[in-house]
């Protein structure tokens, strides 16, 4: 069974401070991927990691950076968090594209991460 | 346009009804799709992969009609435990990403 935790539920950080969000699975997977989910947004991708140290930015990069040194993790980083940066983060991972064809495989993911930016 | 369309609802019925939601995709060249489950405050889970020919779990049957660009998602026999967002996802751009629609929010009434 994929497993993917993430560090914390509940998070709250006040406007200015450097917030390090993270994420472990324990299925080998070469792809991680961080979401934030809003009301009426949806989930809109942040970052993709395709390996150790490789990293494509989503649609909503700005803001965020991350870090992968190891396969099994991957970290967030909001560098000075806004208020706009409240929100439900999601973090997810997967087997990579093209290992069967063309197909893209399906996305597990964490419990979610609610972080308050006062 | 959205790239991954569907009805948000709430599409509110009795237990024991049937329940069909679309989902509209932008790009034809499309080959990976799925319905997720998401309960109020939890993480999405995948409830099926979506197969050319369609696919049946239980009382769930999805369909994909690659001509209209539109996946579907038949719920048969509503319980109580069906209310929750359903998502449709699509590998809109090739590669490892995958697109999520809005969500449909679904409510079976006792």
């Amino acid at each position: 069974d994929v497993k993917v935790t993430q560090s914390s539920r509940y998070l709250v950080k006040r406007t200015g401070e450097k917030v390090f969000l993270e994420c472990v699975q324990d299925m080998d997977h070469e792809n991680m991927f961080w979401y934030r989910q809003d009301p009426g947004l949806g989930l809109r991708l942040i970052y993709f990691s395709y390996d150790v140290k490789m990293k494509e930015k989503g649609d909503i990069p700005e803001g965020y950076s991350v870090s992968r040194e190891k396969k099994e993790r991957f970290s967030l980083i909001l560098e000075s968090a806004s208020t706009n940066q409240t929100s439900m983060y999601l973090c997810a991972s997967s087997l990579p594209w093209g290992r069967q064809g063309g197909i893209s495989y399906e996305q597990y993911f964490g419990p979610g991460t609610r972080l308050t930016v006062t | 346009r959205k790239e991954v369309e569907q009805d948000p609802g709430p599409f509110n019925v009795p237990e024991g009804a049937t329940v069909a939601f679309n989902c509209t995709y932008s790009n034809s060249a499309s080959q990976s799709f799925f319905w997720y489950r998401q309960d109020c405050r939890k993480e999405p889970k995948l409830l099926m992969s979506v197969y050319s020919s369609g696919n049946e779990d239980g009382r769930f049957t999805a369909q994909l009609n690659r001509a209209s660009q539109y996946i579907s998602l038949l719920i048969r026999d509503s319980k109580l435990s069906d209310s929750a967002t359903y998502l449709c996802v699509v590998n809109i751009r090739a590669g490892n990403m995958l697109t999520f629609g809005g969500g449909t929010r679904l409510m079976v009434k006792p």
